[in-house]
């Protein structure tokens, strides 16, 4: 399996630019999760789905953060419009859950955004 | 909210050394992972417990889930300069059933050939 895939690897921007940062996750995980990492403030959980539906959005900064996972093998995370505090490196992780507990994230390579 | 306190921040060691980091916790966990980190990657999966007491090796890491459930360590034993980056704990409760993790802010260790 090829992991979870995320694109940009980087990505360069003006204030006020829209931002889509885009991942696929492993064949046959149910659940995918955006993280945002910086030095300050660490790996932060910005949301999660379970089978395509958000479960949990209380980590998304503000209005201006949306995500969607139209199927389970795409989602996206998009920044409109941005600002230089959006810089960060963004991380896709994706998960099989099951009942009995053992949900293991695998994590995407990251998108480093720069938003100047 | 919940919380993962994890230690030492920051390690500089000599290679060959011995190293142990650990986390505590507020809550119980019925799962704890260790991940690492390398520069300009994510982080990436080295040792998973699922049992109170469990104590489980991968080559030079030796990892134990607390028997309080409340904590962890990570041993690695012999460091070598490869061992270089970020050590995340993360754990998960028992009301986590969406999969969600808490992650400790991570040891960042440097090794000295």
């Amino acid at each position: 399996d090829a992991g979870v895939i995320q694109s940009p690897r980087h990505e360069v921007t003006e204030m006020g630019q829209e931002v889509t940062l885009r991942c696929k996750p492993i064949s046959g995980h149910n659940s995918l999760f955006w993280y945002r990492q910086t030095m300050m403030r660490g790996l932060e959980l910005l949301i999660y789905f379970n089978n395509n539906v958000p479960i949990d959005d209380s980590g998304m900064p503000e209005d201006r953060f949306s995500a969607k996972m139209p199927n389970a093998s795409f989602s996206t995370l998009k920044i409109q419009p941005s600002e230089p505090r959006d810089s960060a490196v963004y991380f896709c992780a994706s998960s099989l859950v099951t009942g009995w507990g053992k949900n293991i994230q695998y994590f995407g390579a990251g998108t480093r955004l720069s938003v100047l | 909210g919940q919380q993962l306190n994890q230690s030492p921040q920051s390690m500089f060691i000599q290679e060959g050394e011995d190293v142990s980091m650990n986390c505590t916790s507020s809550s119980i966990f019925n799962t704890w992972l260790w991940y690492k980190q390398d520069p300009g990657e994510g982080p990436v999966l080295l040792i998973a417990l699922y049992k109170a007491g469990e104590l489980t090796s991968n080559g030079r890491l030796t990892a134990q889930f607390g028997i309080t459930r409340k904590d962890s360590f990570l041993n690695i034993s012999a460091s070598i300069p490869s061992d270089v980056g970020i050590y995340f704990c993360a754990g998960q409760t028992q009301s986590n059933q969406g999969g969600k993790l808490i992650f400790g802010q991570g040891t960042e260790l440097s090794v000295k050939p």
